[in-house]
């Protein structure tokens, strides 16, 4: 069975711009999970979706927003970009809302310049 | 903000020598996981431990718990330079769904052939 799927693999954009990434779970997950890592730190949890809906949202600005589909995949939006916001943007898919275990994409690797 | 810390931050050792990583942490938790991510890459869940589990073993590795002092210890045995890799603790809080992990700093571990 395929894995977590995150696409791009790499994007570079600049301050001010927009961007969308996505995911798309492993097979029979219904919960995405996001979470940002900026080089040297860990991941920073940033939204979970269960059945389309927002079950959880860290410590991030109204510009990150994100979504699930029908089909349980997800998108993560970011509005007017930052240099702060250049990280590593890793997808996580888990079996049900309160599974623990998750299963991590490669991950987007963002560049804003 | 990160909940845990690992300690060390960067951590060298020989082949075939023992590994051992330490994680602390600040609020009650239900559940704290290892995992392990290569070059900047997707992480690959390791082990999960209980809050009202002390100790467990998976292959190589061995985890213990203790709740009373905030701290896990993640302990690889007959190290291997394909272990050579970022190590993270993530915590999942009492009260919180399974799928908002915070993460610690993590250890870099490096395994000379």
């Amino acid at each position: 069975d395929a894995g977590v799927t995150q696409s791009p693999t790499h994007l570079i954009k600049t301050r001010g711009q927009h961007v969308t990434l996505r995911c798309s779970p492993i097979s029979g997950h219904k919960s995405v999970s996001w979470y940002q890592q900026v080089l040297g730190q860990g991941p920073q949890f940033i939204f979970q979706y269960y059945e389309k809906e927002e079950r959880g949202r860290g410590n991030f600005p109204d510009r990150f927003s994100a979504r699930q589909f029908p089909n349980y995949s997800s998108e993560l939006n970011v509005n007017a970009l930052l240099l702060g916001d250049s990280a590593l943007y890793l997808c996580a898919s888990s079996l049900s809302e309160s599974y623990y275990e998750q299963y991590f994409g490669p991950g987007t690797r963002l560049t804003v310049t | 903000s990160q909940q845990g810390e690992e300690d060390p931050q960067a951590l060298s050792i020989q082949e075939g020598e023992n590994a051992t990583m330490n994680c602390s942490y600040k609020t009650s938790i239900n559940n704290l996981q290892w995992y392990r991510q290569n070059s900047g890459r997707g992480l690959v869940h390791l082990i999960l431990i209980r809050s009202n589990e002390r100790e467990k073993h998976s292959g190589r590795l061995r985890v213990t718990l203790d709740t009373s002092k905030k701290s896990s210890s993640l302990l690889i045995t007959a190290s291997r330079a394909a272990d050579t890799a970022s190590y993270f603790c993530a915590t999942a809080p009492a009260g919180t769904s399974g799928s908002r992990l915070t993460f610690g700093e993590g250890t870099q571990l490096t395994v000379n052939p």
